[in-house]
Formats: structure tokens, C-alpha cells, sequence
């Protein structure tokens, strides 16, 4: 089983529409959640951090169950610039440790 | 504000030669992490170093690949003899408290032909 699962998409969605992504999570041992996204031909940029009583950014929410060792991310009112693959994102342990990354999920937001 | 820098940021060689990357992290930053990322593996973990110190290198492929950093503003990725397998974008990150820290240099491509 990957450490981190995601469902590579893409999807493809229309300007303003909300879109979800989930991911799953095999270390329980993992403490540090994240979302990351990846434009093309760029390095990662951390998005935001997922915490257990959910956090949000604007147009961007993240939940996380420990339970189920799922993360989501929900994207409201998309725009273009969203377009992009969004990485889910666990550390090894405990610490300032690797990360582990997902695949990602494609996103392309058309007008 | 400098971030990451990496270097070359584009590499072409031929099966055999040795390739080395070179990555100078954030100043003040105590962590740092090579990474690698293909289309079918994704982004994985090399090697990363805090306070200069390797610690967990189980992610390098195999006996050609080596990673130093000699100081706190420097380290390297060598591949010796370089294969055609090893073509991927090669990243650097640092970080100095915490992976919520943890940022990305721009990447190096390799190519290997």
C-alpha cells in the first residue's frame, strides 16, 4: 500500500464551481498534515497546513480525520489560476522530519 | 529574500558521466532535503541532513548516488556513472524548526541520455 494515496484526476471543472479532493494516509504514525501545490515546471509550494478541527483559507478548506487517516480539500468558486496539481502531504514522524508526498491531483479550472 | 538556490538548473548527459547538483539553502536553515521527482514515482525522498549530519539516506537508489554538505550553506548530489533511469527533476529543500517550514528550490532536470 503507498504511504499516501490520491486520486491523480484530472479534473476538470468550470470557473466558480467547487471542487473536492481526497486523499488517505497509510503511517499512523504521521503528525504534520498539508496540502502543497505544484504548478508545472515549478517546485511545490506549501498551500496550507491540515489540522484535525479543520482550518480554513479564504476559497480553501482542509479537513483532516485521524480515525480514518483521510485529508481532504475542498476548493470553492474556482478560478483559472487555480489550475495546478495539489499534493497531499504527511510527515514520516513526529519532528522537523521528510515529507511524504502524494502523487498529487490534477486540477485544470476553464473558463 | 534568497530562497533556495539550485544549480545547474538543466542538465544533459550521456550514460556513464558523473553529474553533480549543488543546492545552497535559506541562510539560517538547519535541515536539508534532497528529493526526486519522476512521472510514474512521484516526489520522493533522498537523503536529508540536519546540522549538516546525514540522517536518513535509505531513500538514496543505490551505490551511485552520494550526498554530502560540508558546511551549513552547501551540499551535493552526485551520481556516478549517471543511467538513463536516473533522468527526473532533482529538488533541494530546507527548513529550520518544523516541516510547516520546509521550503523547495526551484529543481534541476536531468536528463541522461
Amino acid at each position: 500500500r503507498k504511504e499516501v494515496e490520491q486520486d491523480p484526476g484530472p479534473f476538470n471543472v468550470p470557473e466558480g464551481a467547487t471542487v473536492a479532493f481526497n486523499c488517505t494516509y497509510s503511517n499512523s504514525a504521521s503528525q504534520s498534515f498539508f496540502w502543497y501545490r505544484q504548478d508545472c515546471r515549478k517546485e511545490p509550494k506549501l498551500l496550507m497546513s491540515v489540522y484535525s478541527s479543520g482550518n480554513e483559507d479564504g476559497r480553501f478548506t482542509a479537513q483532516l480525520n485521524r480515525a480514518s487517516q483521510y485529508i481532504s480539500l475542498l476548493i470553492r468558486d474556482s478560478k483559472l489560476s487555480d489550475s495546478a496539481t495539489y499534493l497531499c502531504v504527511v510527515t514520516k514522524n513526529s519532528g522537523n522530519t521528510p515529507l511524504v508526498f502524494g502523487k498529487g491531483t490534477r486540477l485544470s479550472v476553464i473558463a | 529574500d534568497a530562497g533556495v538556490i539550485q544549480s545547474p538548473r538543466h542538465e544533459v548527459t550521456e550514460m556513464g558521466q558523473e553529474v553533480t547538483l549543488r543546492c545552497k539553502p535559506i541562510s539560517g536553515h538547519n535541515s536539508l532535503f534532497w528529493y526526486r521527482q519522476t512521472m510514474m514515482r512521484g516526489l520522493e525522498l533522498l537523503i536529508y541532513f540536519n546540522n549538516n549530519v546525514p540522517i536518513d539516506d535509505s531513500g538514496m537508489p543505490e551505490d551511485r548516488f552520494s550526498a554530502k554538505m560540508p558546511n551549513a550553506s552547501f551540499s551535493t548530489l552526485k551520481i556516478q556513472p549517471s543511467e538513463p533511469r536516473d533522468s527526473a527533476v532533482y529538488f533541494c529543500a530546507s527548513s529550520w524548526d518544523g516541516p510547516e517550514t520546509q521550503y523547495f528550490g526551484p529543481g534541476t532536470r536531468l536528463l541522461v541520455l
